[in-house]
């Protein structure tokens, strides 16, 4: 079974900082990989798809990158409105999610 | 505009069932694969199910393949879960989510607001 390794599983910085989430795939799934962002009580959002397209009208603050097994989630410059939890999930092997990340402000 | 719009979450009983829809519109219905992901309470995300947009395709996690099964019904724009032998542990906000593409296998660009399942007696 496909195994989806997030990490850190929480963070804490400051408006400003820039952010960095990873995700490793436990097999090769190539680029088949969004990332989401969930705010407290509401529907996930897609922000990434195909490990680095960012969805029309996503801010460019948000990138992603990596191929294979890993890779990278990255939050520019982190504004307060940011403040959620991102999920990565691959669509290689049919479907399945990282555990989550929760960022939060210093 | 995607308009997605879960109904059917209720309190059941252990071992009873369940009939979750979800009313799409706002895109092409038949175009593309749609699932249902699950979120229990202060947990992850995790995928329950998918069908492509034919509806021929249908696919399942290991945690739900037997109990439950998904289905389409293009004539009204439905996409339903229909879950039976319910446990505890299926306690949780079902979303339904669309893909980008007919394939199952793809991104969820857009999602529903989600509805509540509880399983206790």
């Amino acid at each position: 079974d496909m195994q989806m390794t997030q990490s850190p599983p929480s963070l804490s910085a400051s408006v400003g900082d820039r952010v960095t989430i990873t995700c490793q795939a436990s097999q090769d799934i190539r680029n088949s990989l969004s990332w989401y962002q969930q705010k407290s009580g509401k529907a996930p959002k897609l922000l990434i798809y195909d490990a680095s397209k960012l969805k029309t009208g996503v801010p460019s603050r948000f990138s992603g990158s990596g191929s294979g097994t890993d890779f990278t989630f990255t939050i520019s410059s982190l504004q307060p409105e940011d403040i959620a939890t991102y999920y990565c999930q691959q669509y290689d092997d049919l479907l399945s999610f990282g555990g989550g990340t929760k960022v939060e402000i210093k | 505009e995607v308009q997605l719009v879960e109904s059917g979450g209720d309190l059941v009983q252990p071992g009873g069932s369940l009939r979750l829809s979800c009313a799409a519109s706002g895109f092409t219905f038949s175009n593309y694969a749609m699932s249902w992901v699950r979120q229990a309470p202060g947990k992850g995300l995790e995928w329950v199910s998918a069908i492509s947009g034919g509806g021929i395709g249908t696919f399942y996690a290991d945690s739900v393949r037997g109990r439950f099964t998904i289905s389409r019904d293009k004539s009204t724009n439905t996409l339903y879960l229909h879950m039976d032998s319910l446990r505890a542990e299926d306690t949780a906000v079902y979303y339904c989510a669309k893909t980008s593409w007919a394939m199952a296998r793809g991104p969820f660009d857009s999602w529903g607001q989600g509805t509540l399942v509880t399983v206790s007696s």
